[in-house]
């Protein structure tokens, strides 16, 4: 298994662009989720999905949007980037946190806004 | 708002020490307590998690100590190692939900 996978590795955009940062899975986990890392501040959530089609904010969700379409795909996307966008993007997996399972974390996307 | 706070920010011990890393929480609805350790440019890794109905759990070096009435626990590394040198957050997890609260992270240096 490849576990949970991130692309791009780097990205640079500037300010007003979009962009999607792609996350994929094998591991055939219901739940997936998107953090963003910024110095100080730890892990911060963003948006997160229960299954294909169900998609819910986590705690800074503004100018972010995700769908989930299928169980292995969660894409995260940028509407207009802002420079305060600036940060390393991880992805998550887990059979069902609910439960208290280990989330398995993507190498993450680092992405800088200009 | 930050739910859970974590301290020290940075940590240097010799090899062969104790490393100790605090978390305190406000809301007693948590019922799940990871830590996850973190190598530069790398994603997050679970170390070691425990649930509220137990005080302690111990795997290997890497030991939780946890306090229900006062709201906290913390992680120790025994014989702490230069290659434990990273990144580790603690989180708590609200009771039915399935969103994950960090802490600020401490940034561990052992030195060989």
């Amino acid at each position: 298994n490849a576990g949970v996978t991130q692309t791009p590795k780097f990205q640079v955009l500037k300010t007003g662009q979009s962009m999607t940062l792609q996350c994929a899975q094998d591991m055939n986990h219901e739940y997936m989720s998107w953090y963003r890392q910024d110095p100080g501040m730890g892990l911060r959530l963003i948006h997160y999905s229960v299954g294909a089609g169900i998609t819910d904010q986590g705690e800074v969700p503004n100018g972010y949007n995700v769908s989930r379409s299928t169980t292995e795909d969660f894409p995260l996307r940028l509407l207009s980037a802002a420079p305060s966008q600036t940060s390393v993007y991880f992805c998550a997996s887990s059979y069902d946190p609910g439960q208290s399972y280990e989330q398995y974390f993507g190498p993450g996307t680092r992405l800088t806004v200009t | 708002q930050q739910q859970v706070k974590q301290s020290p920010q940075s940590l240097i011990v010799q090899k062969g020490g104790i490393s100790i890393i605090n978390c305190a929480y406000e809301n007693t609805a948590f019922d799940y307590f990871p830590w996850y350790q973190q190598f530069p440019g790398k994603g997050p890794a679970l170390l070691i998690a425990i649930r509220p109905d137990v005080s302690e759990k111990k795997e290997g070096r890497f030991t939780i100590s946890f306090n229900k009435s006062a709201k906290q626990f913390s992680l120790h590394i025994m014989d702490s190692q230069p290659g434990d040198s990273a990144t580790y957050f603690c989180a708590a997890s609200p009771t039915g939900t399935y969103k994950y609260i960090f802490g600020t992270g401490t940034r561990l240096k052992v030195l060989a």
